[in-house]
């Protein structure tokens, strides 16, 4: 499979800003996913995103809240914006090869 | 729709003795079915799969699940626990096609007692 790296590993941010989170893959891969893991739970899917189109948001998810870029086929960018406490959880890029998804080490998000 | 059920949220096992853990999946179509661990502040790693081929299917560090249909289950298991072994394991369910969207269940948290 592919490797994924994400940036930033964690962040600390305030109250109403916003987060720009970066998935790199290092080879050429179609699908990408974004997905949150709140504290204590499972993984939720917030968008797949495809090189070229617009990202495919899951219900209760929003592109204004959640903005996504994927400029090309190894790169894909997450923001998540106006951030509240709500918004504190692990963000995590995954793409698919095959019939198999592999995921990033994720993002560790707290909003105070 | 696909589901995912895992049962209770902890399992505590002392080293050396066997690890379970269940999972009952919920599928329409035939299933693919997946563990994966997540180690203390780590991302998803693949525990392995079962994609339609054999039903018994073995994976990294000893692990192995067996895809029973009658029972639509997917249990995980390890002869032997190790204290490496303490992470978070989800089960997950997809299908074929390249629309389809995996589906996690709650995960279950295993703690291994020296």
């Amino acid at each position: 499979s592919a490797v994924i790296s994400q940036k930033p590993s964690r962040d600390i941010c305030q109250r109403g800003t916003s987060l720009t989170i970066q998935c790199q893959v290092d080879s050429q891969v179609t699908m990408m996913f974004w997905y949150r893991q709140q504290p204590g739970q499972s993984l939720t899917l917030i968008a797949t995103a495809n090189q070229g189109s617009e990202a495919t948001y899951e219900s209760g998810f929003v592109i204004d809240k959640f903005p996504i870029s994927r400029p090309n086929l190894t790169f894909s960018t997450l923001t998540v914006s106006n951030m509240s406490p709500e918004d504190s959880s692990i963000y995590l890029c995954s793409h698919r090869r095959g019939d198999t998804q592999y995921f990033g080490p994720g993002t560790r998000l707290t909003v105070l | 729709a696909q589901s995912v059920t895992q049962l209770g949220s902890h399992v505590s096992v002392s080293e050396g003795a066997l690890v379970l853990l269940r999972c009952n999946y919920s599928s329409s179509v035939p299933p693919y079915l997946f563990w994966y661990v997540q180690y203390p502040n780590q991302g998803l790693q693949l525990l392995l799969k079962y994609t339609s081929a054999a039903t018994l299917v073995k994976g990294i560090n000893g692990f192995e699940a067996e895809f029973k249909k009658s029972e639509t289950s997917f249990h995980l298991t390890k002869p032997s626990a190790h204290m490496s072994d303490a992470a978070e394991y989800f089960c997950a369910v997809s299908s074929a096609g390249a629309n389809s969207k995996l589906t996690f269940g709650k995960g279950i948290t295993l703690s291994v007692r020296p």
